[in-house]
């Protein structure tokens, strides 16, 4: 079965450094986009970035460029997102979500992680 | 960069059919063939509902259906159940933006 696996729950204060992972199985993961999407409270979807784990070919949106970074570790068929110092802004939920393969670019995303809910707060 | 432009809500009576337009303000959008709708359930990641414009992923109901003109893409949902009741989402990657976009959003209402 092909998943997202996202870590869990996150609580942070304003300036600190956080990483979020989401673990890729049951496909070739270095085969297909992996993207992030970012959800504020009660608000739409928003592209943050998207990396081909193959080549760690990596693409950002202009909103979300320098404020984050997007990885992948193959070994571990990991993709990563990472803050060097949050915001409260940053508060909302995050969803990475893979490729679908019949898509003819990488926005058609098929198979999604559970999310992760990032709060910062002081 | 571009915007996507959906009504922010649509609704209809079961067995109805219904469409949410996604409207690109650039002149970008047009020739391109990379659309995509996404259904969320409130508390549920995204759903991929059309891919390419208008193609279904294998283990969507045929009751969903895309298409474009110009720079406007529509979603149709014909038989609307109560179960299609989510906020729905256009997406897109124009020559103008370095990423895809998102659609601002409709909500459905199944009355």
């Amino acid at each position: 079965e092909v998943q997202l696996v996202q870590s869990g729950a996150e609580v942070k204060r304003p300036g600190e450094s956080l990483k979020i992972s989401c673990k890729a199985s049951g496909y070739i993961f270095t085969s297909y986009w992996i993207g992030w999407v970012r959800q504020m409270p009660g608000k739409g979807l928003e592209w943050m970035g998207i990396i081909y784990p193959g080549d760690s070919d990596t693409r950002y949106s202009p909103s979300f460029q320098g404020q984050v970074t997007i990885s992948a570790d193959k070994s571990s068929s990991t993709a990563h997102l990472q803050w060097s110092s949050l915001k409260a802004s940053d508060t909302a939920m995050y969803y990475c979500a893979r490729q679908y393969p019949s898509s003819s670019s990488a926005y058609g995303m098929d198979v999604w992680g559970q999310g992760t809910t990032v709060t910062v707060s002081s | 960069h571009s915007a996507l432009t959906q009504p922010a809500s649509v609704s209809g009576s079961p067995g109805q059919s219904i469409t949410i337009s996604c409207s690109e303000t650039s002149s970008d959008f047009d020739g391109y063939n990379y659309v995509y709708w996404y259904q969320q359930h409130p508390g549920k990641a995204p759903k991929l509902m059309i891919y390419d414009v208008s193609n279904r992923p294998s283990g969507v109901s045929h009751r969903f259906s895309g298409s474009k003109s110009g720079n406007t893409a529509s979603l149709t949902i014909s038989g609307l159940q109560a179960e299609d009741e989510a906020d729905y989402y256009c997406s897109s990657y124009t020559r103008s933006s370095t990423l895809g976009v998102f659609g601002t959003g409709t909500k459905v209402t199944v009355l």
